[in-house]
């Protein structure tokens, strides 16, 4: 069993709609949780964490947290173009010597 | 806050080189760094966790003394890719954490990688 795992995609979403990256993960003992966003060619870019239950906002970005269901998700509000990439769900805690483990990600696809 | 810088951004040399890639944190601290590398449309596969004094923490199947990791100071970890073949090419990206200020649960920043290409 993945220890983080992401639909692959490609998720595709016409622009000015919502996005929604879903990422479920094994360790009930993760204590923190990241999305990153990876261009094409580039490293992976840090755009939210959360730490406790519930909705965390920033800008067009939620990150939503259920450690119940183990689950964790990303809604981009009024997508744009520019949110083409892939994104990844990250996973940090005690287990493993604070490893962060990252999922494989998840292809977005804006249309204009 | 929290920029890592990476250096080179590209490599291309002959086989049988060795390369040298740089990593640092440029505005924090960070006890501990990572390593990663990246194949086109593969996902992030972390080679080793380089810790400040001591020696780095390699994965599964990734040789030690092929890919040798120096972390002397808080802020400068290098990554050495010795006797480079061609089916070392790869997108190599290293990563840091600020774990000195906030612990361990902060996130990983990356770098912006070196591309490697070995002919």
């Amino acid at each position: 069993q993945k220890e983080v795992e992401q639909n692959s995609g490609p998720l595709s979403v016409p622009e000015g709609a919502i996005a929604s990256l879903n990422c479920t993960y094994s360790d009930r003992g993760s204590q923190s949780f990241f999305w990153y966003r990876q261009y094409s060619g580039k490293s992976p870019e840090l755009i939210m964490f959360i730490y406790s239950n519930g909705d965390k906002e920033d800008g067009r970005f939620t990150a939503q947290l259920n450690k119940a269901s183990q689950y964790v998700s990303l809604l981009i509000r009024d997508s744009q173009p520019s949110d083409s990439a892939t994104y990844l769900c990250a996973v940090n805690g005690p287990t493993g010597g604070f490893k962060t483990i990252f999922g494989a990600g998840t292809r977005l696809f804006v249309k204009a | 806050g929290a920029v890592v810088s990476q250096h080179p951004s590209r490599v291309i040399c002959k086989s049988g080189t060795s390369v040298k890639i740089e990593c640092r944190s440029l505005d924090f601290q960070a006890t501990t760094m990572f390593w990663y590398r990246q194949f086109p449309k593969k996902s992030l596969m972390l080679m080793a966790t380089s810790n400040e004094g001591s020696k780095a923490t390699y994965e599964q199947g990734v040789e030690k003394d092929k890919f040798l990791i120096n972390h002397a100071s808080l802020t400068l970890s290098t990554l050495t890719v010795t006797s480079a073949h061609p089916e070392d090419s790869s997108f190599y990206i290293c990563s840091a954490r600020d774990s000195v200020r906030q612990g361990p649960y902060q996130p990983q920043h990356f770098g912006d990688g070196t591309r490697l290409s070995i002919l």
